[in-house]
């Protein structure tokens, strides 16, 4: 157990709809990153934040936003969904502002129908 | 532009055998290398992290080696075990990103 918590562990939803994923960082980290993992593009980085602000972006699509609210939880939203946003949606943090030994959630799977 | 690649996407050994999996990386820059390993139905579990400035660490049961002027990373497994079959990633530091490679699964037989 990485001591990282993401909910909800499955979603299932239709195109067009939106989604919120929330995850919880280990005690005591400041930094939350965001990943997707599909089959064809493997895992790919999206967005961090540290301690309450946008820290890095990587390939993090307009119609997906996230934040990190005081209490350190982050929730990554996706919107507008589409066919192709089906994936495996991770969450991982760390102590430091970069991203060494980040620790990984267990993942929420989205399947949009 | 930038990426992460694995040689092999399957690797198949015998339980007590010892495993190489190898990455290539493409940007000179990365200051960071780090090894993950992601078993069925979890998240990535970080094994083994290497400096740009360091040609070889140890941890327990795995090494990790770093040739920096063919920009090719190695993650040694020794004495193989059927708990260590899983998907492993090599990643790059570039910045505050992390850069996956695609996987490579390794299967161990008893």
């Amino acid at each position: 157990d990485s001591g990282v918590t993401q909910t909800p562990k499955h979603l299932i939803t239709a195109t067009g709809q939106r989604v919120t994923l929330r995850c919880s960082p280990r005690s005591g980290d400041l930094s939350v990153y965001w990943y997707q993992q599909s089959l064809d593009q493997g895992l790919q980085f999206l967005i961090q934040y540290y301690n309450g602000e946008e820290r890095a972006k990587g390939n993090i699509l307009e119609r997906f936003s996230a934040q990190q609210f005081p209490d350190l939880h982050s929730e990554l939203n996706l919107s507008s969904l589409e066919l192709g946003d089906s994936a495996l949606y991770f969450c991982a943090s760390s102590v430091h502002r970069g991203s060494y030994e980040q620790y990984f959630g267990p993942g929420t799977r989205l399947t949009v129908t | 532009g930038e990426s992460v690649g694995l040689h092999l996407p399957t690797l198949s050994v015998q339980e007590g055998d010892n495993s190489i999996i190898n990455c290539a990386y493409s940007n000179s820059a990365s200051d960071y290398f780090i090894w993950y390993k992601q078993e069925s139905g979890k998240g990535p579990q970080f094994i083994i992290d290497i400096r740009s400035n360091m040609d070889k660490r140890q941890g327990q049961r795995v090494t990790v080696l770093l040739n920096k002027t063919v920009k090719h990373l190695s993650l040694q497994i020794a004495a193989t075990q059927p708990g260590d079959s899983a998907v492993y990633f090599c990643a790059s530091q570039a910045g505050t990103a992390l850069i996956f490679g695609k996987g490579t699964t390794l299967s161990v037989s008893s």
